[in-house]
């Protein structure tokens, strides 16, 4: 998995708890990306980073932020989670060419908000 | 959506045979990336073929790409049982250059 590991790996929650994941490279990548897997849905973009302290929001960003103190380390976290962000989240990192390269993912973390 | 939808959403063939998947999209791209996921574990990259290629091949893998039907397919030959997983499509669109769009995948099974 190309150096990524992600925590937990497993979570069972409840709602309007806070929850964090966290996804760690040893590439050194510059770029790095935070998806959530759903049935029907595909891979949906949450938020990425294309450096230390520099985010920005993807196609499904409400109700989470993002934090990138490291290059090695982001951050997702769930500020009061909902049954609607139970899912499959993955993390991915890419070299310095973001989408103009592969993306390498991450094992997942299987979120249950109940 | 601008996301790519694949076609067939699920395909079941005997080992040997070829499988084709196809990928369609509704706007100008960048690149477009094919990627494999077996179940219960994260992507894996498998070929980016670039708006201005027609077709690229690595190993058993070939991918098309027809940017005037705004549509790609991967074509897998001499298919194995180690071949079952999802296969997903994902685009680059133009002027977003920084976001992955993928599709909600094919789901390939080849029996042995």
């Amino acid at each position: 998995d190309a150096g990524i590991t992600q925590s937990p790996r497993h979570k069972v929650t409840e709602t309007g708890t806070p929850v964090t994941l966290r996804c760690h490279q040893t590439e050194n990548h510059r770029y790095m990306y935070w998806y959530r897997q759903d049935p029907g849905h595909g891979l949906r973009l949450i938020h990425y980073s294309y450096g230390v302290k520099d985010t920005d929001k993807g196609e499904v960003s409400d109700g989470y932020s993002v934090s990138r103190s490291k290059t090695e380390d982001f951050l997702l976290t769930l500020e009061s989670a909902t049954s609607s962000q139970t899912s499959v989240y993955f993390c991915a990192i890419s070299e310095q060419g973001g989408t103009k390269e592969t993306q390498y993912f991450g094992p997942g973390t299987r979120l249950l908000v109940l | 959506s601008q996301q790519g939808e694949e076609d067939p959403q699920a395909l079941s063939i005997q080992e040997g045979e070829n499988a084709t998947m196809n990928c369609s999209y509704k706007t100008s791209i960048n690149n477009l990336q094919w990627y494999r996921q077996n179940s219960g574990r994260g992507l894996v990259h498998l070929i980016l073929i670039r708006s201005n290629e027609r077709e690229k091949h690595s190993g058993r893998l070939r991918v098309t790409l027809d940017t005037s039907k705004k549509s790609s397919s991967l074509l897998i030959t001499a298919s194995r049982a180690a071949d079952t997983a999802s296969y997903f499509c994902a685009t680059v669109f133009s002027g977003s250059a920084r976001q992955l769009t993928f599709g909600s995948g094919t789901q390939l099974t080849v029996l042995p």
